[in-house]
C-alpha cells in the first residue's frame, strides 16, 4: 500500500459525459501528479500540482482539467469524453519536486462506451 | 522532448540476472533517471532513481555511463516474483521551469521456472 488513495476504482460512462477522478496524496506530500495508461500509448503524463499550483503541463487535453485544494487532495475533470479516453489513470504523489520518488495509487479504470 | 526508448520484453530463468537498457537520448543535465515496476492493475512501484555512475539498493542496481544517454536497470538472481513491466523515467526540463516527465514503453519481463 503507497498510501495514495484514489476513487472510485471504476467508472462507466457514456460519450459526452463529463466525471471527476479523486487522490489523496500520502500523508505530508505536497506533489500530486496524474498520468494515463492506455494499451497503445502506455504511462503518459498529464499534469503536476505542487501545493495548490500547477507546476507542469505533459499530454493533457483540453477537454481535462486538474486542481490542488488546500488540503493537498485533487481532482481530475475528463469532459466531452470519448471513446478514447477509456484507460487507467493514476495519480501520484511526492514530498516535493520532480526529482523525488512518486508513489502511485491504485488508479481508476474509466470505461467509456 | 525526451524520448526513451527500451525493449518490448525479455524471458529469463530463475535465478539470472537480468539487465534491462534504457536510451534517453536529450537527457537534460540535471535530470534523474528513476524505473518503477507495474503488476497488472496496479500502480508503478519506485525501484531506483540515479544521475550518474552506480547506483545500488537492495532490490537493484542501476548503471548510467558518462555521457547518460542511456540507462540500464540490474536485477540479480530474478524470481517467479518478478515478472512485471519495468519503466524507465526521465524528466526534461524546458524554459521558463516547465519540464516533461517521459515514461518509456515498458519492458515486459517474463521469469520462467
Amino acid at each position: 500500500d503507497s498510501g495514495v488513495t484514489q476513487t472510485p476504482k471504476h467508472l462507466i460512462t457514456a460519450t459526452g459525459q463529463r466525471v471527476t477522478l479523486r487522490c489523496s496524496p500520502r500523508s505530508g506530500d505536497l506533489s500530486v501528479y496524474w498520468y494515463q495508461q492506455s494499451l497503445d500509448q502506455g504511462l503518459q503524463f498529464l499534469i503536476h500540482y505542487y501545493n495548490g499550483e500547477e507546476r507542469a503541463k505533459g499530454n493533457i487535453l483540453e477537454r481535462f482539467s486538474a486542481q490542488q485544494f488546500p488540503d493537498l487532495h485533487s481532482e481530475l475533470n475528463l469532459s466531452s469524453l470519448e471513446l478514447g479516453d477509456s484507460a487507467l489513470y493514476f495519480c501520484a504523489s511526492s514530498d516535493s519536486g520532480t526529482q523525488e520518488t512518486q508513489y502511485f495509487g491504485p488508479g481508476t479504470r474509466l470505461l467509456v462506451l | 522532448l525526451a524520448k526513451t526508448t527500451q525493449p518490448i520484453s525479455m524471458d529469463s530463468y530463475e535465478g539470472q540476472e537480468v539487465n534491462i537498457t534504457c536510451s534517453h537520448n536529450n537527457i537534460a543535465t540535471n535530470d534523474y533517471i528513476t524505473w518503477y515496476q507495474q503488476f497488472p492493475s496496479q500502480g508503478p512501484r519506485f525501484i531506483i532513481q540515479g544521475y550518474k555512475t552506480k547506483v545500488t539498493n537492495e532490490v537493484a542496481s542501476l548503471f548510467i555511463p558518462a555521457d547518460r544517454k542511456s540507462s540500464t536497470l540490474s536485477l540479480p538472481r530474478v524470481s517467479l516474483s518478478d515478472t512485471a513491466v519495468y519503466y524507465c523515467l526521465v524528466g526534461e526540463y524546458s524554459g521558463a521551469g516547465s519540464y516533461q516527465l517521459t515514461f518509456g514503453k515498458g519492458t515486459k519481463l517474463s521469469v520462467i521456472p
